[in-house]
């Protein structure tokens, strides 16, 4: 089974300054690692993914990850925030193939500041 | 290209009464997935389907919650029985494995509100 760790749950940041938001997992096999964005009310949109080669991966809206095996982390970071990028992000895990749930963090709350 | 489909999007039931939530997958995707997300808490997996298939029902409550996903049509996420705890956000994502899309991609959920 995987299980996902996001640390933080709420995370403010000041309009334009860079942001780190943290994740790690758990797993016994290989797997498939993904971002999520939810804004209030509607579905979640996919970020970005890992699933294989680079450890460095980009995503929509100027965010990108960075895949740690040794550390079982997969962190997503955004050089400057804008206030639209409030929102909740799930970072989430499945195990390495087709055809496999998706287990979530528990969420992590970035409020953007003026 | 449309994306994935939910319907409807708010429901409002009495205890003891059925609820009957809708998908429809992105077009071409035979792939379908149903989670939940209860208040304050995360998304939780709960079952996946394939045409006409359940493939995976690990999270799913042992009674009064089916899933079908028929050949022709919507996949269906029926709770019969509602209690106050069903009270919740539904998704359904779906993914394009046939081609190699191991992501997936979610609808903008029901909402159900249990009375």
């Amino acid at each position: 089974a995987q299980s996902v760790t996001q640390l933080d749950s709420q995370v403010p940041v000041f309009e334009e300054a860079p942001v780190e938001l943290r994740c790690n997992y758990s797993s016994s096999v290989s797997v498939y690692l993904f971002w999520y964005v939810q804004y209030p009310n509607q579905g979640l949109q996919l970020l970005l993914k890992y699933l294989s080669g680079s450890t460095l991966v980009k995503g929509i809206n100027g965010f990108e990850a960075e895949f740690n095996k040794s550390q079982t982390s997969f962190h997503l970071r955004k050089p400057s925030v804008h206030i639209s990028d409030t929102a909740e992000y799930f970072c989430a895990v499945s195990r390495a193939g087709g055809g496999n749930k998706l287990t979530f963090g528990t969420g992590t709350q970035l409020k953007v500041e003026l | 290209n449309a994306g994935v489909m939910q319907n409807p999007r708010h429901l409002v039931r009495r205890r003891g009464q059925e609820a009957r939530l809708r998908c429809s997958p992105m077009k071409g995707h035979s792939h379908v997935y149903w989670y939940r997300q209860l208040p304050e808490e995360g998304l939780k997996f709960m079952v996946y389907l394939q045409k006409e298939n359940i493939i995976d029902e690990s999270g799913m409550p042992k009674e009064r919650f089916s899933a079908e996903f028929p050949k022709e049509g919507p996949s269906i996420l029926r709770i019969q029985q509602v209690v106050r705890g069903d009270s919740a956000a539904y998704f359904c994502a779906s993914s394009d494995l046939e081609r190699g899309g191991y992501e997936q991609y979610f609808g903008p959920g029901t909402r159900l509100t249990v009375t």
